[in-house]
């Protein structure tokens, strides 16, 4: 059974980089039919798409964060990271790894978020 | 502001149906791209519902069921339980962003 499971500090200073890491258990990360990707969750608030990266290292951010986020993977370690620079308060959240559908069926394209791990809270605060 | 828009809370009470909408646009759910559809419970981490508009994973009752049509998709609950009190997000792929968008989540309360 795949698991993911996020790692990293709960407590990042302002204007501090966020720094965590996914580790992949149960299933490959090199995987031509899936991305590795990052989700957060503001507490009381929705989820919000980070970036996605490819196990050959492509990688894909949401515009809003990209000028901050750098996420880069580890295929012998079965691991990918998250790097988010210059945080602040706003940048309090519930970070999820997940992995993303990428391939093609009879029915279409799969894009789907299938597994996920438990989530860690990281608060930005002095 | 989420890409994809949602009712921010529905309820009905136990046995009863509810459904909750999904509204997109032009670079993801009119482009084409599935909707898939998520259950936070309380205090943990979202669980894929419904993938590809109507498909349920292994072990999701058929009590729930997905439908798309143009710019927009809806989940459906029957036979509601109290069990499923919880959030539910769609989610689709965004061609603009070359990326996963979230609907704002809405709030099933049992009543």
């Amino acid at each position: 059974q795949l698991q993911l499971q996020e790692s990293g500090p709960g407590l990042v200073k302002p204007s501090e980089t966020l720094s965590l890491t996914c580790t992949v258990s149960g299933s490959s990360i090199s995987t031509t039919d899936y991305y590795w990707g990052w989700i957060r969750q503001p507490p009381g608030k929705g989820l919000e798409w980070i970036g996605n990266i490819y196990y050959k290292g492509s990688t894909y951010y949401n515009p809003s964060l990209k000028s901050r986020v750098t996420i880069s993977v580890d295929t012998s370690k079965s691991q990918f990271s998250l790097e988010l620079s210059s945080v602040t308060a706003a940048d309090t959240s519930v970070y999820y790894c997940a992995r993303t559908a990428n391939y093609y069926d009879s029915s279409g394209y799969r894009t789907q978020l299938d597994y996920w791990g438990r989530g860690t809270l990281v608060t930005v605060s002095s | 502001q989420s890409v994809l828009t949602q009712p921010p809370s529905v309820s009905g009470a136990p046995g009863q149906r509810v459904t909750i909408s999904c509204t997109g646009s032009s670079s993801n759910i009119g482009a084409g791209y599935d909707v898939h559809w998520y259950q936070q419970l309380p205090g943990t981490a979202p669980k894929l519902l419904i993938y590809g508009n109507s498909h349920r994973p292994s072990g999701v009752p058929d009590r729930f069921s997905g439908s798309k049509s143009g710019t927009s998709a809806s989940l459906a609950i029957t036979g509601l339980q109290a069990e499923d009190e919880a959030d539910y997000y769609c989610q689709s792929y965004d061609s603009s962003l070359s990326g996963s968008v979230f609907g704002g989540g809405t709030k099933l309360t049992v009543l």
